[in-house]
């Protein structure tokens, strides 16, 4: 069964740009999770979705946001982008939304904001 | 809202024992959990433990909780060089609306020769 994958891997923007990254979940998974990791901040839960519903938000602004399609695929949108949103997003899916069920993590997408 | 303390960074010899410790405080906790991150990757989850539970054991994994001090422990036995990279722990609190895992900062285990 193939993993969570991720694209692109990698990304350049500059300061003002939007982007979007890409998640595509474990075959028959359907809550996907997104986190942003940064050396500083460590891992910090970004929002959750299932069924195409957003089911949980962590404490990020506006500018980030996301949706899911009802193949389970994910998006996260970041727009206007600042220098601090470098970091590596990180997408989990989990078989279903709650807590007992573990989340298999994708490669991530590597952001660098100029 | 809950907290995930780490120690940075733990040091051990091959063949050695790896003990990489934990503490949380949100005491609703009810999933412990512990990935593995290698350079370049994503997140690997190596095992994880109900709250009702004390020990669980997986092949050279080991993981102790103590729900009175809150402490959450991962030992590897045999360490090879493999092993080397950071560990997370992460906790999911009971009930609707929790904000996904909460992770400590991770641990980085560095294998000497």
């Amino acid at each position: 069964k193939a993993g969570v994958t991720q694209t692109p891997r990698y990304l350049i923007k500059t300061r003002g740009q939007q982007v979007t990254l890409s998640c595509s979940p474990i075959s028959g998974h359907r809550s996907v999770s997104w986190y942003q990791q940064t050396p500083g901040q460590g891992l910090q839960f970004l929002f959750e979705y299932f069924s195409e519903t957003q089911r949980n938000k962590g404490n990020f602004p506006g500018r980030f946001s996301g949706r899911q399609f009802s193949n389970s695929r994910s998006e996260m949108n970041v727009s206007t982008l600042e220098l601090g949103d470098s970091a590596l997003y990180l997408c989990a899916s989990s078989l279903v939304a709650s807590e007992s069920n573990e989340q298999f993590f994708g490669p991530g997408t590597r952001l660098t904001v100029l | 809202g809950e907290d995930v303390e780490q120690s940075l960074f733990l040091s051990v010899r091959e063949g050695d024992s790896s003990v990489i410790n934990c503490t949380y405080t949100d005491s609703s906790s009810t999933y412990l959990y512990w990935y593995k991150q290698e350079p370049g990757a994503g997140l690997q989850l190596l095992t994880y433990i109900f709250s009702n539970m004390d020990m669980k054991q997986d092949q050279r994994l080991t993981v102790l909780l103590n729900k009175k001090d809150k402490h959450l422990s991962l030992r590897i036995a045999d360490t090879q060089t493999g092993d080397s990279a950071i560990y997370f722990c992460a906790a999911r609190v009971r009930g609707g609306g929790a904000d996904g895992l909460t992770f400590g900062k991770g641990t980085h285990l560095i294998i000497q020769p």
